[in-house]
C-alpha cells in the first residue's frame, strides 16, 4: 500500500476484555516498529520487527501485551485482559529512510479502556 | 533506562513570534530526530541530525545538535498558525539498536 494503515482507528473495550490491533505496513518495507502514546505525552517504544523476526520486545508493558508479524508484512498486537491503564493510541510504524532511519507512521489506533 | 527531556512543556505565542524548543538526552546519542504531530494527528518526521554540533536549515526551522550529542533545539523563526502542533525530539543511542527514545514534546499554539 501507499501508507501504513492501521485498524480499528477506534477501540473501546471493556476492562477484562481482549484487543487486537493490526497494522498493514507500506508494501516490502522490512522494519516495523510499535509505539504506544497515552494522552499528552511522546510515543514510547513497545517492540520491532525486522520481517517476520521480533527482535526487540523490551518495551512490552507487561505480559499481558503480545505482537506478531507471521509473515513479515501484516502485523498485530494484542492486548490480553485490558486494564484503564492500557488506554493509549498504539502507533505502527515502519522504517522508510534506509539512510536516515526515520519513521513512517500511520494513523494509529486509539484505545480506550472503560 | 535513557531519558529524553524536552522543555518547554507548552508554549503560547502571538503569530510572527519565535518558538524554540529544547531537548536534553541523559546519555549520548547516534542521532536525534525532529516530529511534528498536529492536534489529533500522527507523528510526521521533520529532520535528522548525527554529527556534533551540527546545524540544518528548513525554511523557517533551524535544528541543532549539541557538541557533546546530548542535546538538541528546534528554532521556528516568525511562527506561522500552520506551525500548531506538537514537536518531538527523539533520540537513537548506539547501544539501543533500532530504538528510538521520544521525548514528552513542546506542544505550541499560535495566536493569529
Amino acid at each position: 500500500g501507499a501508507g501504513v494503515s492501521q485498524s480499528p482507528r477506534y477501540k473501546v473495550a471493556k476492562r477484562g476484555q481482549d484487543v487486537a490491533l493490526r497494522c498493514d505496513p507500506i508494501s516490502g518495507h522490512v522494519s516495523l516498529f510499535w509505539y504506544q502514546q497515552a494522552l499528552g505525552q511522546g510515543p514510547e517504544f513497545l517492540t520491532y520487527f525486522q520481517n517476520e523476526a521480533q527482535l526487540d520486545k523490551s518495551g512490552l508493558p507487561s505480559d499481558r501485551f503480545f505482537a506478531e508479524r507471521p509473515e513479515g508484512s501484516v502485523s498485530t498486537l494484542k492486548i490480553q485482559r485490558t486494564q484503564q491503564e492500557d488506554s493509549a493510541v498504539y502507533l505502527c510504524a515502519d522504517r522508510t529512510g534506509r539512510v536516515t532511519g526515520e519513521l513512517f507512521f500511520g494513523e494509529g489506533s486509539r484505545l480506550t479502556v472503560l | 533506562g535513557q531519558q529524553v527531556m524536552q522543555i518547554p512543556q507548552y508554549q503560547h505565542v502571538q503569530e510572527g513570534e519565535d518558538f524554540t524548543t529544547y531537548c536534553n538526552s541523559s546519555t549520548t546519542l547516534s542521532n536525534i530526530q525532529w516530529y511534528k504531530q498536529r492536534p489529533g494527528g500522527h507523528p510526521v518526521f521533520l529532520i535528522q541530525l548525527v554529527k556534533s554540533g551540527e546545524v540544518k536549515k528548513q525554511k523557517r526551522l533551524t535544528f541543532q545538535f549539541g557538541e557533546a550529542k546530548k542535546n538538541s533545539s528546534l528554532h521556528i523563526t516568525a511562527t506561522q498558525t500552520t506551525d500548531v502542533g506538537t514537536y518531538f525530539c527523539a533520540g537513537k543511542r548506539e547501544t539501543s539498536g533500532s530504538r528510538l527514545t521520544f521525548g514528552e514534546g513542546t506542544q505550541l499554539t499560535v495566536n493569529p
